[in-house]
């Protein structure tokens, strides 16, 4: 079974400091996908990034990065100097990858980030 | 980006009554679709999944009788709360994969708040 962990349930910052939002995944397959997303107020999902198991390649969008480290099974985010309109609740996912399941994701809990004023 | 659409975006509803909630991929078309299910600060809880032409797959604990999918079209996925109580209110969100594009991808709509009185 497939299983993502986001141990940080509300992160509060003060708006441009730097802000790390972890996730820890579990997962039997070697082919995989990760996915990061935001949900702030209204409801909808914002995509942000996804990333397949074969590319470890860390990713720099603005002030978005993330890190993929496939040795501790993890996919942690960071936000550079965070703006109060980066508050949300962000989750990770994890997708599986094979036909009969392409795209059925599990989700972690969620991480709620409060940047301040 | 690819569009998917759910109608309605809010509903309220008294205890009992049956509701149906569309979910739609405006530009491209699905073979799968999938239900989730969202409590107030909770994570999203896959109900479903949808396939074009045959029968919705149910994930452990999520009734079929309660939850009925019909997913008539490559572009259409219906979900009907069926005699539903109080405990259905939750926020539903239907995400879609193109039949082209590869297993990663995977489209969300905007989701449906489902209030029952």
């Amino acid at each position: 079974a497939q299983k993502v962990t986001q141990a940080q349930t509300e992160i509060s910052v003060v708006e441009k400091e730097d802000v790390t939002l972890d996730c820890v995944y579990e997962t039997r397959d070697t082919t995989y996908y990760l996915f990061w997303y935001k949900q702030p107020p209204s409801g909808e999902l914002v995509f942000l990034i996804r990333r397949n198991s074969f590319d470890e390649q860390n990713e720099i969008s603005g002030r978005y990065s993330w890190n993929f480290q496939k040795s501790t099974s993890s996919f942690n985010f960071t936000i550079t100097a965070s703006q109060v309109v980066d508050s949300a609740v962000y989750f990770c996912a994890l997708s599986e990858a094979w036909a009969t399941n392409a795209g059925k994701s599990t989700f972690g809990d969620g991480t709620t980030l409060t940047v301040k004023p | 980006g690819a569009v998917v659409s759910q109608h309605p975006s809010r509903v309220i509803c008294k205890s009992g009554t049956s509701v149906k909630i569309e979910c739609r991929s405006l530009d491209f078309q699905a073979t799968t679709m999938f239900w989730y299910r969202q409590f107030p600060k909770k994570s999203l809880m896959l109900m479903a999944t949808s396939n074009e032409g045959s029968k919705a797959t149910y994930e452990q604990g999520v009734e079929k009788d309660k939850f009925l999918i019909n997913h008539a079209s490559l572009t259409l996925s219906t979900l009907t709360v069926t005699s539903a109580h109080p405990e259905d209110s939750s926020f539903y969100i239907c995400s879609a994969n193109p039949l082209a594009g590869g297993y990663n991808e995977q489209f969300f709509g905007p989701g449906t708040r489902l209030t029952v009185l």
